[in-house]
């Protein structure tokens, strides 16, 4: 039974540099979530898909922010011209639609902006 | 965003203890769900409630969804160190498998 998987799991980059994550679903699921969790706090819902349609993504952060899923697989997650207040652990999730709220959470990758 | 209202923030205990932890909303929410984190990993599932006054377990967890919607109530019995961690509320405001609205964490810390 293979979990949610996302890489990088650790990424240090330069503040005005581009970054890009993955993350891999559970095979039998067609929605995906992601999440931003900064230290001390909860995870905070950022856009997610169902299949390929991203559903909601007014709680993208920043125009700087952007996700894709293109083929209902696997999704990245683009963060433009980073910023320190960038720094943060992204985290992904995955559901089946129209089943129960239950969703499994991925190791995420912590992101770190200098 | 809105974070959900945990507590305790923090706990302390000894192995064996019993521990209690809460979560409160001024939203009504139609699913609650606890989720445990280890230290530089995603949030592990560990109970998912559906339906008011619904108390579920999951070993020595259980889970409460309280009456008014607006609350949620994680006990763990006879506390071991693997219990270590910090513990999240979730809710979840439609039925439909949405997005899920975070607490703000219960740590707790075992002491030796």
């Amino acid at each position: 039974d293979t979990g949610v998987s996302q890489d990088p799991r650790h990424k240090i980059t330069k503040r005005g540099q581009n970054v890009t994550f993955r993350c891999d679903p559970i095979s039998e699921h067609n929605r995906l979530y992601w999440y931003r969790q900064t230290l001390g706090q909860g995870p905070e819902f950022l856009t997610y898909f169902q299949n390929e349609a991203q559903l909601e993504k007014s709680r993208l952060l920043s125009d700087r922010f952007s996700a894709e899923r293109p083929k209902g697989s696997f999704s990245t997650l683009e963060i433009q011209r980073t910023e320190q207040g960038d720094s943060a652990m992204y985290l992904c999730a995955s559901s089946v639609a129209g089943g129960s709220a239950e969703q499994f959470f991925g190791p995420g990758t912590r992101l770190t902006v200098l | 965003g809105q974070q959900l209202n945990q507590s305790p923030q923090s706990m302390f205990i000894q192995e064996g203890e019993d521990v209690s932890m809460n979560c409160t909303s001024s939203s009504i929410f139609n699913t609650w769900l606890w989720y445990k984190q280890d230290p530089g990993e995603g949030p592990v599932l560990l109970i998912a409630l559906y339906k008011a006054g619904e108390l579920t377990s999951n070993g020595r967890l259980t889970a409460q969804f309280g009456i008014t919607r607006k609350d949620s109530f994680l006990n763990i019995s006879a506390s071991i160190p693997s219990d270590v961690g910090i513990y999240f509320c979730a809710g979840d405001l439609n039925f439909g498998n949405e997005k899920l609205t975070f607490g703000t964490g219960t740590r707790l810390t075992i002491i030796p």
